[in-house]
């Protein structure tokens, strides 16, 4: 059974840096491209970074600069280091299994809260 | 940066109804267009794909049609646990969007 659960998400002040996880199982991740996906309080879906099987790596112009996706094959895990954190930040952050670009599976979220 | 805008943003049905969702991309998507169920509180659920293929275990009242900038979910007769918001998104370029939702409610 295909699962992702992601961690890391907390209260972090303006400016300060949180790095989210992302752990699946069921499957081999370096076999498939994975995104973080965002989703601000009360709002709709932001894609925010995707990183392919080959390791190349994608951002949304709004966090190309401060934020770094990147997996650890061994640990079959995604990761998300987000730095200089703005309050427009703050959003449920799901890490997404890509199928043909689509997709398949989500994990249940972490929340990042940015404010002082 | 194409922009996917959905209509209406809410949608008042009542059970059994059917329920037409429409999505419209700023540019042509080609074929590459999803479609996501949210339910409160719950990550997004891939109903749809490439336009009209249903995800593993969706059910057949789930139809998806359309092609280049205009694109439509059909809900053949609304169930209780089909009340919830809905997203399309465009697979063609990155970055990769989504609509900003329409949500099916009770009527």
């Amino acid at each position: 059974e295909v699962q992702l659960v992601e961690s890391g998400g907390g209260l972090i002040q303006p400016g300060g840096s949180l790095r989210l996880s992302c752990a699946a199982s069921g499957f081999a991740m370096n076999y498939n491209y994975m995104s973080w996906v965002r989703q601000a309080p009360g709002k709709g879906l932001e894609w925010v970074s995707v990183i392919y099987s080959g390791g190349n790596t994608h951002y949304a112009d709004s966090v190309k600069g401060r934020f770094t996706i990147s997996r650890d094959n061994s640990k079959n895990t995604l990761f998300l280091q987000m730095n200089t954190l703005r309050a427009e930040d703050t959003a449920v952050y799901y890490c997404a299994r890509g199928n043909s670009a689509w997709y398949d599976y989500w994990g249940q979220g972490t929340l990042v809260t940015v404010s002082s | 940066e194409i922009v996917m805008t959905q209509s209406p943003a809410t949608l008042s049905v009542s059970p059994g109804e059917r329920a037409t969702l429409s999505c419209t991309a700023s540019q042509s998507v080609s074929s590459t267009l999803a479609w996501y169920q949210q339910k409160p509180g719950q990550a997004p659920r891939v109903l749809i794909y490439d336009v009209s293929t249903r995800a593993t275990g969706i059910p057949a009242r789930f139809s998806g049609s359309g092609s280049g900038t205009e694109f439509t979910l059909t809900i053949s007769s609304l169930q209780s646990e089909d009340f919830a918001v809905y997203y399309c998104q465009q697979y063609n370029k990155w970055p990769q969007t989504f609509g900003q939702g329409t949500k099916v409610e009770i009527k």
